[in-house]
């Protein structure tokens, strides 16, 4: 079974810093999609980024990217520029391509990204 | 072009009891896919719903059964309430199988149950 894990439970960031948060995935796999969600206290779950495995080039929208590191199962997401608007939980996630199960996302448990003006 | 939606928002519920949720897909989307989201964890898939069947299934106990309508709605009923479906329950919908785009999952703002 696919496996997502994400270490660090809470980050925090000064506003207009840069942060990176880690997620490590395991999977037997070799297409496969990752994604990032922002989930605000709102509780709307909102995509963030992804990324297919296939695709080498890393990922970008705006002022997140994405650090994959396909043969480390590792999928990392930072953030630049951060406002005060960042602050959320951040969740990872997996999808796999094709076949059973690949409907589903797998998620981590999350870590809480707090903006410090 | 609304979102997904989901009812109610929040809703109080006894133990043993029975609930039923409910989900609208945003539009020109035909698949539904229902997570639980226990506190300080990260959802868990519970089943999809295409073409009014039930196509997959997480790791989730027979009290947890749905539906798909016509128009692409769904629900998600739960029977015999534990006080341990204590949860944010989230609705996603995307575009349906063997369509192509079908990665993005696009997720309401759930339902909040609570179970005493």
């Amino acid at each position: 079974a696919q496996t997502v894990t994400q270490s660090q439970p809470e980050m925090s960031v000064q506003e207009a810093e840069t942060v990176t948060l880690s997620c490590t995935y395991d999977t037997s796999e070799s297409d496969y999609y990752l994604f990032w969600y922002k989930q605000p206290p709102s509780r709307q779950m909102i995509l963030v980024i992804r990324q297919e495995a296939y695709k080498q080039q890393n990922a970008t929208e705006n002022r997140f990217s994405v650090n994959f590191q396909k043969a480390a199962k590792s999928f990392s997401l930072k953030i630049s520029d951060s406002q005060l608007g960042d602050a959320a939980m951040y969740f990872c996630a997996y999808r796999r391509s094709q076949g059973a199960g690949s409907y589903q996302l797998t998620f981590g448990k999350g870590t809480k990204l707090s903006v410090i003006p | 072009d609304a979102g997904v939606t989901q009812s109610p928002t929040h809703l109080i519920k006894t133990r043993g009891q029975q609930v039923t949720l409910r989900c609208s897909p945003k539009s020109g989307h035909d698949t539904v896919s229902w997570y639980q989201q226990a506190l300080g964890q990260g959802p868990q898939f519970i089943f999809q719903y295409y073409e009014e069947e039930e196509r997959q299934r997480g790791n989730f106990p027979d009290r947890f059964s749905g539906h798909q309508f016509p128009n692409y709605s769904s629900e998600l009923n739960v029977n015999a309430l534990l006080l341990g479906d204590s949860a944010l329950y989230l609705c996603a919908s995307s575009p349906g199988w063997g369509q192509g785009k079908t990665y993005e999952q696009y997720f309401g703002p759930g339902t909040r149950l609570t179970v005493t």
